[in-house]
């Protein structure tokens, strides 16, 4: 089955510097893949997404990139706030038969320090 | 609010209990999901029901009975659960159909310790 690999687990960083956090799937089929962020004690929310027909994405200080055959992607955060502070959790499907059955990476703890 | 709410947010319960966890969706989503978070790993996949059948159970103990009776409600029963269920258990919901992304709307989650 799908396998997603998340890393690091943990990231600190300084205010205003970027934070980089990488994901690799095993599943060649897998067609969409999400950024969810979970802030202590809040469920996941989605912050961002990329579909495999398209190779970046960006959103103000968020953006996503795909290597489908590397079988890689990544979230990169410019500008980090301490509000960016949270565990992410990147995500992979084939979005398929009528629901989303997302398979998690183990997620990565940010720490952005003022 | 997103739209899904689960009852109860705390549970605590001996190993020999039966209690159930609640999951509803306000938001005509046509799918739903629980997932089980631990500690130190990946949100895993339990239980999804799509249109009210379910279509994916990833072989969880049958300790875990899911039930749902509607669309909008989804019931994850527990009987004789072990210490090491002990987690935060999550339901979500989605639309999926055509060009929506079927992103996953989570709830707030309901944390369970088994003595």
């Amino acid at each position: 089955g799908e396998n997603v690999e998340q890393h690091p687990s943990t990231l600190s960083v300084q205010e205003g510097d970027s934070a980089v956090i990488k994901c690799t799937y095993s599943d060649s089929a897998s067609n969409y893949f999400p950024w969810y962020k979970q802030e202590l004690g809040k469920r996941p929310q989605l912050i961002i997404d990329i579909r495999s027909n398209v190779g970046e994405k960006k959103d103000q200080r968020i953006a996503v990139t795909l290597n489908k055959t590397a079988k890689h992607f990544s979230l990169h955060i410019t500008e980090t706030q301490p509000e960016d502070s949270a565990v992410y959790f990147c995500a992979a499907s084939k979005g398929s038969g009528g629901y989303n059955k997302l398979i998690f990476g183990a997620g990565t703890r940010l720490a952005v320090h003022p | 609010e997103t739209g899904v709410t689960q009852t109860p947010r705390h549970l605590v319960m001996g190993m020999t209990n039966k209690k159930s966890l609640k999951c509803e969706q306000h938001l005509g989503h046509n799918a739903m999901y629980w997932y089980k978070q631990s500690a130190k790993k990946p949100l895993e996949l339990m239980f999804v029901y799509s249109l009210e059948e379910r279509v994916e159970n990833n072989s969880v103990p049958s300790r875990f009975s899911p039930e749902c009776p509607n669309s909008s409600h989804l019931f994850l029963h527990l009987h004789t659960l072990q210490p090491e269920d002990s987690a935060l258990y999550l339901c979500a919901s989605s639309q999926f159909s055509g060009a929506n992304t079927g992103e996953l709307f989570f709830g707030e989650g309901s944390r369970l310790t088994v003595l």
